[in-house]
């Protein structure tokens, strides 16, 4: 089956304490993207990646990296974790870099929780 | 820079039309999108329309884009208590790089 795969699914983290949350996808898709949403703001990008070892700043990318060593995994780090980066959390990835009628396949989430 | 906004409630009455409205200001977007969320779940792409249509039509849903005031809206015909979920509006510009979202119109369908 087409997916984009998450994990985990729920964290619960203190502050400061380094923590990675995976994203794989098996559709061979070029590009990928993480997203954070929070209530009334919609989705926020973080970060993108045009391709293996290519990637860029989104909107919102303060407080994380991350990387594209292979084609389907791209993982988000959060070095030192506050707070205010409590949210939940999407991997998103889709054929191509330019706009299409594919739009994006998302993985199902991770809520994160930084007390 | 670019934005996206949409109303961020909805109650419509089963059997009713639902439409859902979502302003732009990326005059150079090229694919604008629908998703849909239900809850606990990943966005779903639920149907598109390319800048150079004025209306798509996919079963239940109907989708129009007004260009001149940059303005898409998403019509659901007999709306079903299923179809309560938050609907996104994206769009997508000519480079491709980022999708710009709404903060998301959740409907509600009264039984």
């Amino acid at each position: 089956e087409a997916q984009v795969t998450q994990n985990p699914r729920y964290l619960i983290t203190v502050t400061g304490k380094k923590l990675t949350v995976t994203c794989s996808q098996n559709m061979n898709h070029e590009y990928m993207s993480w997203y954070r949403q929070d209530p009334g703001l919609g989705l926020r990008q973080i970060y993108y990646s045009m391709n293996v070892e290519v990637t860029d700043k989104g909107d919102v990318p303060e407080g994380y990296k991350v990387s594209r060593k292979e084609k389907r995994n791209f993982p988000l780090i959060l070095e030192s974790p506050s707070p205010n980066q409590t949210s939940l959390y999407f991997c998103a990835s889709s054929l191509g870099t330019g706009a299409s009628s594919h739009g994006y396949t998302f993985g199902s989430g991770t809520r994160l929780t930084v007390v | 820079g670019e934005d996206v906004e949409q109303s961020l409630f909805l109650s419509v009455r089963e059997g009713d039309s639902s439409v859902i409205n979502c302003t732009y200001t990326d005059s150079s977007s090229t694919y604008l999108y629908w998703y849909k969320q239900e809850p606990g779940a990943g966005l779903q792409l639920l149907t598109y329309i390319f800048s150079n249509m004025d209306m798509k039509q996919d079963q239940r849903l109907t989708v129009l884009l007004n260009k001149k005031d940059k303005h898409l809206s998403l019509r659901i015909a007999d709306t079903q208590t299923g179809d309560s979920a938050i609907y996104f509006c994206a769009e997508r510009g000519t480079g491709g790089f980022k999708t710009i979202f709404g903060a998301g119109t959740r409907l509600f369908v009264k039984a």
